[in-house]
């Protein structure tokens, strides 16, 4: 199975503040690589796909990038809708594994 | 617009088998490959299995390997996701989610765009 790292584990940010998180796989995916939002109790919703795709709706501030085995999410200024978890998901060959998700809270 | 409705929250004693069902509305069912997901209590999501809607086709994570079963019912829009031999590991949420692409030929997307609310199973004895 590929699998899949992230960091950091949490952040603490402020509106307005650039974020990025990284993930990482254990071996090449080439860009088969997805992001998802999720908030407490709630179910995940795609943010990008293929690594840099965004998904239609999804606001401009989020962008992804990386190939391979390195991959990043930014964001380029937090909202207030922002503050939840995020994961990345390889969807180069099953199981489809996620990783381990980032929470970004309030500072 | 596309739903995913799941059925409803079970406890289940350990042992048993239990199977969740997720209705799908809003686009055409047998394009589409439904992929089901679960996430235990504050871990990370785990991807189980998915099946093509149109065919019947599915295709399981190893972990899961002769305790899930995947089906589709196309006359009731609905796809079906039972787990046998269950213990207290088995207790989260389970979602199901479908593709943002159709299928082509046989090439089954990853990325999930739709997702049904998800469905608490609890075992305990």
């Amino acid at each position: 199975d590929i699998q899949m790292t992230q960091s950091p584990s949490s952040l603490s940010a402020s509106v307005g503040d650039r974020v990025t998180i990284t993930c990482r796989a254990s071996q090449s995916i080439n860009s088969y690589l997805n992001w998802y939002l999720q908030k407490p109790g709630k179910a995940p919703n795609l943010l990008i796909y293929d690594a840099s795709t965004l998904h239609s709706g999804v606001p401009s501030r989020f962008s992804g990038s990386g190939s391979g085995t390195d991959f990043t999410l930014t964001i380029s200024s937090l909202q207030p809708e922002d503050f939840a978890t995020y994961y990345c998901q390889q969807t180069y060959s099953t199981p489809f594994t996620f990783g381990p998700g980032t929470k970004v809270d309030i500072k | 617009q596309v739903q995913l409705v799941q059925s409803g929250a079970e406890v289940k004693k350990p042992g048993a088998s239990v199977k969740v069902s997720c209705k799908a509305s809003g686009y055409t069912f047998t394009s589409y490959a439904m992929h089901w997901v679960r996430q235990a209590p504050g871990q990370r999501l785990e991807w189980m299995g998915w099946i093509n809607a149109g065919n019947g086709n599915s295709k399981y994570s190893q972990k899961f390997q002769g305790r899930v079963t995947i089906s589709s019912d196309p006359s009731a829009r609905t796809v079906y996701m039972e787990l046998s031999s269950l213990t207290s590991e088995d207790t989260a949420v389970y979602y199901c989610a479908r593709t943002l692409r159709p299928v082509v030929g046989v090439v089954i997307a990853g990325m999930l765009n739709h997702w049904g609310q998800g469905t608490l199973v609890t075992v305990s004895s």
